[in-house]
Parts: C-alpha cells; structure tokens; sequence
C-alpha cells in the first residue's frame, strides 16, 4: 500500500499554463508538505499544513497556491508556469509538526515546462 | 537562517567497504534533530538515521551510524560494509522548529563492485 502518493509522476506543459499536483496520504498523520528539487538536485520546503492550515509559507512566487481539503489531501496548483518552475515537487507527510516525527516522501513529480 | 553544508559532492567506495560522508550545520538553537535521507535513482527520498541533539549517544541503524560532534556542529555518516544498493544521493538534514526540514546540497555515492 503506497503510503504518499501523488499524481501524475510526470508532467510536461507550455509556459503559461496552469496546472496542479495531487497528493494523497493514507497514513492519518496531521502535517503534510510541499517540497521543490531543483536541477542540482537542491531540496528547499515551499509549504507547510497541519490539519488543513498553514504553517509553513516559504518565499515562494504567488503563482503556487497549496490547497488543502482534508487532512489527507494536499494539493499544488501552479498558474502561469515558467521555464524555471521545472523540478521535481516532492509531497511528504509526518503525524506532526516536530522533528520527532519521520518525514515521509512521495515519489516526486517531475515537472517541465517548455 | 540555519544552513547544512555538505562538502563532498562527490564520493565513490568498493563494494564492502567503509565510506563517511561529512555534514556541518549552522544553528542558533539547543534543540533540534538531524537527519540522513538517501535518493536512490528512483527518486524516493528515504530516512537513513535520525539524531537528537539533546542525546550524546550517536544513533545506528544497523550499517549506518552517526558520528554527532554538537559543539563543532558535525554530523558524519558511516556506512559499513557498503554495498552497491547504497549508491545513492545522500543529503543531510537539519529541522528546525514547525518541521521545516533544511537540507544539504548532496552528496553523490558510488558503490563499485
């Protein structure tokens, strides 16, 4: 059973569009968090949710707007892509806001923008 | 602003082999955790070990182990008879207060057989 899941794996697009990622977490924790890996590989946080608000809001263009419907679900739409929005966008979830709690990852959604 | 550096981008071990790979971090605060995650070609970021700052015995996972150096602000990995299912991407990890995990630039590792 695939405990952080997000769809799609793959996502190729124009610039200018819009479009979202899905992630799903079967595991009932409260947190959830959106992650950026950047062509070097560099991993930087961009959001943060504990039970479907907030916490985290890293300086992070107002074009990406986290979406949070349920504690399960923590979804990144994207309006307006660019060329450097491509990456891989990892979702992770923890049972809650503190270290003590293993992070876990989704697969990553690789992003690219032509 | 908290930072992890990893000065290695490179490292490369035979098959059986010990390899450390080095962290120094940069930190304010008095408590805090430390992490070792591994991306394989998959892509999967996957915990290796965890540390507490406010424990002085160094934590171990079966090959793996920490060598946690608070005051110098150092948190090396040794990876005991390596083999070539760790060759990975290995990143270092600092989280600070509201789960905000800060990562290293990465460490590529080649197990050779």
């Amino acid at each position: 059973d695939t405990a952080v899941s997000q769809t799609p794996k793959y996502l190729v697009t124009q610039m200018g569009n819009d479009k979202s990622i899905k992630c799903e977490q079967n595991l009932g924790h409260d947190t959830m968090y959106w992650y950026k890996q950047d062509s070097k590989k560099f991993l930087k946080i961009m959001f943060s949710y504990n039970n479907k608000e907030l916490i985290i809001n890293e300086t992070v263009p107002n074009r990406f707007s986290p979406k949070s419907p349920d504690k399960a679900h923590l979804n990144l739409h994207i309006n307006s892509l660019e060329l450097g929005d491509s990456a891989v966008y990892f979702c992770a979830s923890s049972r809650r806001t503190s270290g003590a709690y293993e992070q876990y990852f989704g697969p990553g959604t690789r992003l690219t923008v032509t | 602003a908290q930072t992890v550096t990893q000065s290695q981008p490179e490292m490369s071990v035979q098959e059986a082999e010990t390899v450390t790979l080095s962290c120094t971090y940069d930190t304010s605060e008095s408590n805090y955790y430390l992490f070792w995650y591994k991306q394989p070609p998959s892509r999967q970021m996957i915990l290796v070990i965890r540390q507490e700052a406010y424990k002085q015995q160094n934590a171990t996972e079966n090959r793996f182990s920490v060598n946690f150096q608070k005051a110098a602000k150092s948190f090396s990995l040794k990876i005991s008879d390596s083999q070539l299912g760790d060759t990975a991407m290995y990143f270092c990890a600092y989280e600070t207060s509201g789960s905000r995990l800060t990562f290293g630039e990465g460490t590529q590792l080649t197990v050779n057989p």
